[in-house]
């Protein structure tokens, strides 16, 4: 048990489709992320949520649309992706302090096909 | 705007033996943090280790330690008696002491184990 869920692990999906990334945390933390991992690149922040409320937007495209309805809850819907959205998406929640650093989802794989 | 520099790609040590991995950051801040992950194939991101900028003393965690030069920006991480389980990607990362929650990252460096 991590304290931080995402689901689902591997996701193909079509240009056409719609889908959406869950990720999950139980650790009282306040703030909660969503990363892009893509081979031999530094780690994309693409959006922050503090409180529920959106604090960044790393000027990502609209077709990725975050929602974050509660605390421990965070969502990524895709839709209309192109196949260089292909990566690895983290979901990642922190507490206030900045001691600490983050706790890290095992990610969701996503293919664009 | 601060970045973290990784400037190994790729590292290999036979087990038993000891690694350093190097890690170089540029800031203009004084009070900081930093950070050691480790990315196995598993996927998940695991905080191996962190420094807090104003702490003279270097942070230890078991057979991982860290090599902090606040003058020099460099922030290495020593693993010595090197495991098969540590065959993983490891990134170094940057956090303000402000109120923005972000973690800077380097590019990583993964780590081979040798038997």
């Amino acid at each position: 048990e991590t304290g931080v869920t995402q689901t689902p692990r591997h996701l193909v999906m079509g240009m056409t489709n719609k889908k959406s990334l869950k990720c999950e945390q139980h650790l009282g933390h306040n703030a909660m992320y969503w990363y892009k991992q893509s081979a031999k690149k530094p780690l994309e922040l693409m959006f922050v949520y503090n409180f529920k409320e959106q604090t960044e937007n790393n000027s990502v495209p609209s077709r990725f649309s975050p929602e974050c309805p509660n605390s421990s809850h965070l969502f990524l819907h895709l839709h209309t992706l192109q196949p260089e959205d292909s990566a690895l998406y983290l979901c990642a929640s922190s507490p206030l302090s900045e001691l600490y650093g983050y706790t890290f989802g095992s990610g969701t794989r996503l293919t664009v096909v | 705007a601060q970045t973290v520099t990784q400037s190994q790609p790729e590292m290999s040590v036979q087990e038993a033996e000891t690694v350093t991995l190097s890690c170089t950051y540029d800031t203009s801040e004084s009070d900081y943090y930093l950070f050691w992950y480790k990315q196995p194939p598993s996927r998940q991101m695991i905080l191996v280790i962190r420094q807090e900028a104003y702490k003279q003393q270097n942070a230890t965690e078991n057979r991982f330690s860290v090599n902090f030069q606040k003058a020099a920006k460099s922030f290495s991480l020593k693993i010595s008696d090197s495991q098969l389980g540590d065959a993983a990607m490891y990134f170094c990362a940057y956090r303000s002491a402000d109120s923005n929650y972000q973690l800077i990252w380097g590019a990583g460096t993964k780590l081979i184990i040798k038997p």
